[in-house]
């Protein structure tokens, strides 16, 4: 299996600001992911990363609000901009390299003020 | 769009009951994966199912891939105190690019000493 690591694990940040979260995997891998996981509730994509070219969103999440970068085949980053309340959530970085069995990172915890 | 109907949403047990969740959808998978997530960590791959009818077992894990492939069970035989957390299926499609994950709600599950 793939080790994800993510950084930060958490974060309090004021509405407003961006914050950009980093997902490095110790494998080359085929697709990556990002999901946001709202308090008590499952895992939403917000887009596949796509190496060397726009990531791919999904219905409701839009690049201006999660620009997203996978500049090779071990890293990405996902920024939360303009950050609101709303926006408080665990974000996971999800990675898939053989079949399509897909790992998890730890999450990155984010609290917007 | 594609649904996943995951139940039970919550389960109380004794220490030493065997547990029995499931997922069903109107779609069709190919791919069936059971993840679990303990509280402030990313969810991590407890089975994977790739063929229909496929029965797979992990220590006291089985799960199953529905022959219709639209649904999944998983099982836990003699639950102890650490398999307390959140249960999730996840059904896996073909999708522009790739494929697509499709989470359930989720299955709470707490187990008394």
């Amino acid at each position: 299996s793939a080790v994800i690591s993510q950084k930060p694990s958490r974060d309090i940040c004021q509405r407003g600001t961006s914050l950009t979260i980093q997902c490095q995997v110790d494998s080359q891998v085929t697709m990556m992911f990002w999901y946001r996981q709202q308090p008590g509730q499952s895992l939403t994509l917000i887009a596949t990363a796509n190496q060397g070219s726009e990531a791919t969103y999904e219905s409701g999440f839009v690049i201006d609000k999660f620009p997203i970068s996978r500049p090779n085949l071990t890293f990405s980053t996902l920024t939360v901009s303009n950050m609101s309340p709303e926006d408080s959530s665990i974000y996971l970085c999800s990675v898939a390299a053989i079949q399509e069995t897909q790992y998890f990172g730890p999450g990155t915890r984010l609290l917007v003020l | 769009g594609q649904q996943l109907n995951q139940s039970p949403q919550s389960m109380f047990i004794q220490e030493g009951e065997d547990v029995s969740m499931n997922c069903t959808s109107s779609s069709i998978f190919n791919t069936w994966l059971w993840y679990k997530q303990d509280p402030g960590e990313g969810p991590v791959l407890l089975i994977a199912l790739y063929k229909a009818g496929e029965l797979t077992s992990n220590g006291r894990l089985t799960a199953q891939f529905g022959i219709t492939r639209k649904d999944s069970f998983l099982n836990i035989s003699a639950s102890i105190p650490s398999d307390v957390g959140i249960y999730f299926c996840a059904g896996q499609l073909p999708n522009t690019g790739g494929f697509k994950t499709i989470f359930g709600a989720g299955t709470r599950l707490f187990v008394k000493a």
